[in-house]
């Protein structure tokens, strides 16, 4: 199975930061990435898929780069509404796999 | 996009069995590829299982800790996806969210409020 890693595992940032969560595959599976955003009590939401293209209704400070197997979701300004869990999913092949979260909170 | 309530969730002594299911509205539900994913407390995502469409040979795939156990089937004409979970053990306790979206079922743009199962003694 694919396995995905995270980077950081949690972060604090400020509204208004930009804001750079890092995932690596452990083989390489092309642009077939997603990542979600997850709040409290919540399923998750779908913010990127194709590693960069943005899911319909996302705002534009969320962008999604990378191929092969090292990829990045980044936020060019932190809102008080995205402080949430990250994780980052690969669908290059079964089983699909996530990888462990990053947690962004206030500093 | 589709909507989906999950249902059948609770809590069950280790190796009992316990059926879940998933009620999809508002797509072409026969043509879509199913998910579940589940979360245990405190902790991350894991893909469980998938089913794919009656035109693509309804096959399945599931995560190694499931296979073997747990079986996931679909009736189109209810519109409906379920999770049979037999021998189940405490690590299976989680929160169980069906899930589909993009090309084949591939990344989840619909996801279901999720179902909890507890699995202790």
């Amino acid at each position: 199975a694919i396995q995905l890693t995270q980077s950081p595992s949690s972060l604090s940032a400020s509204v208004g930061d930009r804001v750079t969560i890092t995932c690596r595959a452990s083989h390489g599976i092309s642009s077939a990435l997603a990542w979600y955003q997850q709040k409290p009590g919540k399923p998750p939401n779908l913010l990127i898929y194709s590693a960069s293209s943005l899911q319909s209704g996302v705002p534009s400070r969320f962008s999604g780069s990378g191929s092969g197997t090292d990829f990045t979701l980044t936020i060019s300004s932190l809102q008080p509404e995205d402080f949430a869990i990250y994780y980052c999913q690969q669908f290059n092949s079964y089983p699909f796999t996530f990888g462990p979260g990053t947690k962004v909170d206030i500093k | 996009e589709v909507q989906l309530v999950e249902s059948g969730g609770g809590l069950v002594k280790p190796g009992g069995s316990l059926r879940l299911s998933c009620a999809a509205s508002g797509s072409t539900f026969s043509n879509v590829w199913m998910s579940w994913v589940r979360q245990a407390p405190g902790e991350g995502l894991e893909w469980v299982a998938r089913i794919k469409s009656k035109r693509d040979g309804v096959t399945t795939d599931y995560a190694a800790p499931v296979k073997g156990r747990f079986t996931i089937s679909r009736d189109d004409s209810k519109q409906t996806v379920d999770l049979q979970m037999n021998s189940l053990k405490t690590e299976d306790t989680a929160l169980y969210y069906c899930a589909t979206g993009g090309p084949a079922g591939t990344y989840f743009d619909s996801w279901g409020q999720g179902i909890l199962v507890a699995v202790s003694s």
